[in-house]
């Protein structure tokens, strides 16, 4: 298996767009997660799904940010309209049942 | 390459115990290191952050020190509950996150 797979690696974005992150979980795995890494907060769970439905969003910061996972196979993280303070890594992670999660490389987002 | 090792892999202690886990690091040019629990079927929970330049951090009956020229972390856990029960691991950030395997804490009542 490639393992997570995270798309785009880097992106750059003026202040106001629509950024949409997207997540390939490994195949056979049932639990997805994103988690946003900062330097000044380290990675923090953001939101995560079991079996595609939405168990816990209480971290996802703000009305601007959603998630949604159609599929086993796909999510995405979506921010809009972005702000500079969202620059940061985003991760996400699967699982099988509650064993141990296996991270993507990350998405590095700039928004400027 | 950054290595992360958690000591001891597993613990279990009575209710009321003070404990400490162990996290060590081969690569001591970090910018960070976070350490989290892990519930079952749930994401990480973040527990401290301690940056680069600070020694330890505090959050309620937690405290994590950080040496960074001995490669060595630990969280202590003051007066354990049976509600700390879970997977403890430790994430080093040096541009590249690696965790610790984790330390599996059971607190028996």
């Amino acid at each position: 298996d490639a393992g997570v797979i995270q798309s785009p690696r880097h992106e750059v974005t003026e202040m106001g767009q629509e950024v949409t992150l997207r997540c390939k979980p490994i195949s056979g795995h049932d639990y997805l997660f994103w988690y946003r890494q900062t330097m000044m907060r380290g990675l923090e769970l953001l939101i995560y799904f079991n079996n595609n439905v939405p168990i816990d969003d209480s971290g996802m910061p703000e009305d601007r940010f959603s998630a949604k996972m159609p599929n086993a196979s796909f999510s995405t993280l979506k921010i809009q309209p972005s702000e500079p303070r969202d620059s940061a890594v985003y991760f996400c992670a699967s699982s099988l049942s509650e064993y141990e999660q296996y991270f993507g490389p990350g998405t590095r987002l700039t928004v400027t | 390459k950054q290595e992360v090792t958690q000591i001891p892999a597993a613990l279990s202690v009575p209710e009321g115990e003070n404990l400490v886990l162990n996290c060590s690091f081969t690569d001591s040019a970090i910018y960070n290191l976070q350490w989290f629990r892990q519930d079952p079927g749930k994401g990480l929970t973040s527990l401290l952050l301690i940056q680069s330049s600070q020694r330890e951090q505090t959050s309620g009956r937690l405290n994590a020190s950080l040496d960074k020229s001995s490669g060595r972390s630990t969280l202590y856990i003051a007066a354990s509950q049976p509600g700390d029960s879970a997977t403890y691991l430790c994430a080093v950030n040096n541009n590249d996150m690696r965790f610790g395997a984790g330390t599996r804490l059971t607190v028996k009542p």
